[in-house]
């Protein structure tokens, strides 16, 4: 299974960009890596996924380094409503990995006025 | 937002009765999930679908089952429910595009209370 590792918890100021990483040192050459956001009382929403480099969207940016063993989320200019649960997911949602799409422990960033 | 309706949202039930959670979807997605969410745990995988009839184990499958008699339905069901299963648990559907990338779309979550 790609094990995924996360920090617990991150604080912020809003206005401030803030860059959470994940480290996946077995992850599988067919893995893409998925983040996804999580509001309390809620089911978690995708927000970006990459297999390698970088990826940018309206919300945010993945970094992938070469060797892929850990990527980075960046949100840029974090404002209040960011406060949430961020997840990285290793696979993809196809059948060879069904059963390896387990998420870890995800990151909790409160941002602060 | 995805169509995907979990039932019931809540419920409270004691140890040892059947519950059956459902979770439907409008999008026609053929791959469904069913999570558990607990502190300290994120989300960890129960059992899977990727066809009617086509069902096999996650990470926490003791205790649980599944059926899929309709593309729509994905019924989870803990036989005779104990206070370990207390959880909020999340349905997940995806429609994967060829070999590449797919997302999963979740459903609001069904908080379980086995007393």
């Amino acid at each position: 299974l790609a094990k995924t590792t996360q920090p617990i918890s991150m604080d912020s100021y809003e206005g401030q960009e803030v860059n959470i990483t994940c480290s996946h040192n077995n992850i599988a050459t067919n893995d893409y890596i998925t983040w996804y956001q999580q509001f309390p009382s809620q089911g978690p929403r995708f927000i970006i996924q990459g297999y390698k480099t970088k990826v940018t969207n309206e919300v945010a940016s993945l970094f992938i380094p070469a060797d892929r063993k850990s990527s980075t989320l960046s949100l840029p200019r974090v404002s209040l409503s960011d406060t949430a649960v961020y997840y990285c997911l290793v696979g993809l949602p196809n059948k060879a990995a069904g059963n390896k799409l387990t998420f870890g422990g995800g990151t909790r960033v409160l941002v602060k006025p | 937002d995805a169509g995907i309706t979990q039932s019931p949202r809540h419920k409270v039930t004691e140890t040892g009765t059947p519950v059956t959670l459902r979770c439907h979807q409008t999008e026609n997605h053929r791959y469904m999930y069913w999570y558990r969410q607990d502190p300290g745990h994120g989300l960890r995988l129960i059992h899977y679908s990727y066809g009617v009839k086509d069902t096999d184990k996650g990470e926490v499958s003791d205790g649980y089952s599944v059926s899929r008699s309709k593309t729509e339905d994905f019924l989870l069901t803990l036989e005779s429910a104990t206070s370990s299963q207390t959880s909020v648990y999340f349905c997940a559907i995806s429609e994967p595009r060829g070999s590449d990338t797919g997302e999963l779309f979740f459903g609001e979550g069904s908080r379980l209370t086995v007393l």
